[in-house]
């Protein structure tokens, strides 16, 4: 399957500080990638979809002025978390669809745990 | 909206077969996906299904009836490794093409 990559896997930061995670498709092109958080033990909560030379579309409930969203190339979307509290402790996960195969299957990256102190 | 339900928790013995199922109501359909996901890591992908049928692929297969909004994910000769979590997800036609609604998974223990 195709290969996206997360980075970093782990940040721990203090509040009130900026936190970037970025999001890479390796072998293939992705116009959208999604980001998703996860609490222990709950599922895939969408935060956003992320459009190539677009807009980010965030869902209800999220705040975008917190969680910016720049998807500037085919292969790179990042989210920075602003002013980070501990409330935004959580699992974060991006994904990144694959147009070229059967299914435009979304492929996931490792994930990235945030801690915020 | 959209609706996946599937039970939160099951146990099978190493060797054995377990089927987990999946019901979904939404808006319209455009696929189903299952994808597994071990703690703390991210989901991936096993299987695809968008017609009636069963797909096979290697010791994991899906199954999917779109007129009773139904599949269920099959795994044969089960290994500890297999311990993890199964996400059943459903691309919906309506509220975006791309968008994929994840149920809450499946978490299955294999024990010896």
């Amino acid at each position: 399957g195709a290969v996206v990559s997360q980075h970093p896997s782990w940040v721990i930061c203090k509040s009130g500080t900026s936190v970037k995670i970025e999001c890479r498709s390796l072998d293939f092109q992705a116009t959208t990638m999604f980001w998703y958080r996860q609490f222990p033990k709950q599922s895939l909560m969408l935060m956003a979809t992320s459009n190539e030379g677009s807009k980010a579309t965030y869902e209800q409930g999220v705040e975008k002025d917190k969680f910016l969203i720049n998807h500037a190339s085919l292969t790179l979307s990042t989210l920075t978390v602003t002013s980070a509290h501990p409330e935004d402790s959580s699992f974060y996960i991006c994904s990144a669809r694959d147009l070229g195969g059967r299914g435009n299957i979304q492929y996931f990256g490792a994930g990235t745990r945030l801690s915020v102190l | 909206g959209q609706n996946i339900d599937q039970p939160t928790e099951m146990t099978a013995t190493e060797g054995a077969i377990v089927q987990i199922n999946c019901t979904y109501q939404t808006s319209g359909f455009n696929g189903l996906f299952w994808y597994q996901q071990h703690a703390g890591e991210a989901p991936t992908f096993l299987s695809y299904n968008v017609l009636d049928g069963l797909e096979e692929k290697g010791r994991f297969s899906s199954f999917l009836s779109r007129s009773k909004g139904y599949s269920y994910l099959l795994l044969k000769e089960l290994q500890m490794k297999d311990s993890a979590s199964y996400l059943c997800a459903v691309r919906p036609v309506s509220g975006g093409y791309q968008k994929v609604t994840f149920g809450i998974g499946t978490k299955l223990q294999v024990i010896p």
